[in-house]
């Protein structure tokens, strides 16, 4: 059973703080590692995406990726209220076009 | 202008009840899926459709049937409506080079929030 791991949170930060996402996954022939953000009663949006070692910038976020490790990041900058959000963490399944998916981690930006 | 549109956004109904849930893409995706979000968050994959054909079909009671007229609609089908069912049903869309470095992923549908009482 392929699975992908988060801790649930909360994560609280104080406004302006960075604020570190983990996600750890089981199937290491997965090639590509997307973070999305969900606010609550929405759908999930695409915020980030990477798939090669090493950390990949998109403004105030940096997705890092290590392979060996099994370890996918997400670091918030300069964090605001309104990226309070739950984020959950995908994998592309090896073989297949699905995507597995964390459980999320809530994160609080507290003004 | 809606790229991926689910319909109903709610559902309510009884037990033992027969119910649809509609998806469009209008995105030129080749590839559509239904995932179930429980009260937990989690996002679970049920079905995925690439061109009209079933390509993944994960461990979901028979009583749930998808049905892809084209590529572009993802419908699915519930019989026989039990409690376990109520949760969050997103349709999503996915490009031909999903998994690439061009990749943008899934694109989601508002969700069908179901509930079964």
């Amino acid at each position: 059973q392929k699975e992908v791991e988060q801790n649930s949170g909360p994560l609280s930060v104080p406004e302006g703080a960075i604020a570190s996402l983990n996600c750890t996954y089981s199937d290491r022939g997965s090639q590509s590692f997307f973070w999305y953000r969900q606010y609550s009663g929405k759908s999930p949006e695409l915020i980030m995406f990477i798939y090669s070692n090493g950390d990949k910038e998109d403004g105030r976020f940096t997705a890092q990726l290590n392979k060996a490790s099994q370890y996918v990041s997400l670091l918030i900058r300069d964090s605001q209220p309104s990226d309070s959000a739950t984020y959950l963490c995908a994998v592309q399944d090896t073989g297949r076009r699905a995507l597995t998916f964390g459980s999320g981690t809530r994160l609080q930006v507290q003004p | 202008d809606t790229a991926v549109s689910q319909t109903p956004k709610y559902l309510v109904t009884q037990m033992g009840n027969d119910k649809s849930i509609k998806c469009e893409q209008n995105l030129g995706h080749d590839t559509m899926y239904w995932y179930k979000q429980d009260s937990k968050k989690f996002l679970k994959i049920m079905f995925s459709y690439n061109n009209k054909e079933l390509i993944i079909n994960e461990t979901v009671p028979n009583r749930f049937s998808p049905k892809s007229p084209d590529k572009a609609h993802l419908n699915l089908h519930i019989n026989s409506l039990e409690l376990g069912d109520s949760a969050v049903y997103f349709c999503a869309s996915s490009p031909p080079n999903i998994g690439t470095p061009t990749s943008y992923g899934y694109t989601f549908g508002s969700g069908t929030r179901l509930t079964v009482v």
